[in-house]
């Protein structure tokens, strides 16, 4: 299957805004692989927060945006909080029914 | 209000099949894909197959193909995952998740873990 590609760490610091990308190993990504992004805090399931490359899910501030950049879906936070130190996963449509999800993205807000 | 409840935790020895269960509330059995990914300590999210409305659905054929089996029972709004030949490696938190646009999986179960060992 294909592998998806995430940066392993991140930091910010509180109130600034940092970028996380997501590329396929076998080429571009395009709105045709309907990103997504997802929060994860220890011991807890995926929050969704980003999908169809740029949709918020329902409840999720506007201080989380997605988009694709030049190859690369992408998910930019602004404003950084103390609480939005999590893991955060990218997940990608592939071939007709399949989905797949990146190693995911460790941010630490320091 | 959404929810999904999952079947307890199960211990199984290689080789061995697990199905667990996942009962969805209100109309998002009627209305909504169901998905199944696990996650094993300390990886990423894997996806492993869905279920439609309409029973149709599809499987992760690269990792799991022949071993995953998504069904799904009506008369009790209750969805199935089946996976067999288990090895430790598929020990693992296993979740059902709602689809609400696409690749929008907002809604999960509370998850159950599965445990492989001899």
């Amino acid at each position: 299957q294909p592998v998806v590609t995430q940066e392993p760490s991140l930091s910010v610091s509180p109130g600034g805004t940092v970028t996380f990308t997501c590329g396929l190993s076998s080429g571009s990504v395009s709105a045709n692989n309907y990103p997504s992004w997802y929060q994860q805090t220890p011991g807890q399931a995926p929050r969704a927060l980003i999908y169809s490359t740029n949709t918020r899910s329902s409840g999720v501030p506007d201080r989380f945006s997605g988009s694709i950049l030049g190859n690369r879906a992408a998910l930019t936070i602004s404003g950084a909080q103390a609480d939005d130190e999590a893991d955060y996963h990218c997940m990608l449509h592939w071939g007709s029914d399949t989905w797949v999800f990146g190693g995911g993205t460790k941010l630490t807000v320091l | 209000q959404v929810q999904l409840v999952q079947s307890g935790a199960e211990v199984k020895n290689p080789g061995a099949s697990v199905k667990l269960s996942c009962k969805a509330s209100g109309d998002t059995f009627t209305r909504n894909l169901i998905h199944w990914v696990r996650q094993a300590p300390g990886q990423g999210p894997e996806w492993l197959g869905f279920i439609t409305p309409s029973g149709g659905g599809g499987i992760n054929k690269y990792r799991f193909q022949g071993r995953v089996t998504v069904t799904r029972d009506t008369s009790t709004s209750t969805v199935y995952m089946e996976l067999s030949s288990l090895i430790s490696e598929d020990t693992a938190i296993y979740y059902c998740a709602r689809e609400n646009g696409v690749g929008n999986f907002d809604y999960w179960g509370q998850g159950a873990l599965v445990t492989v060992s001899s």
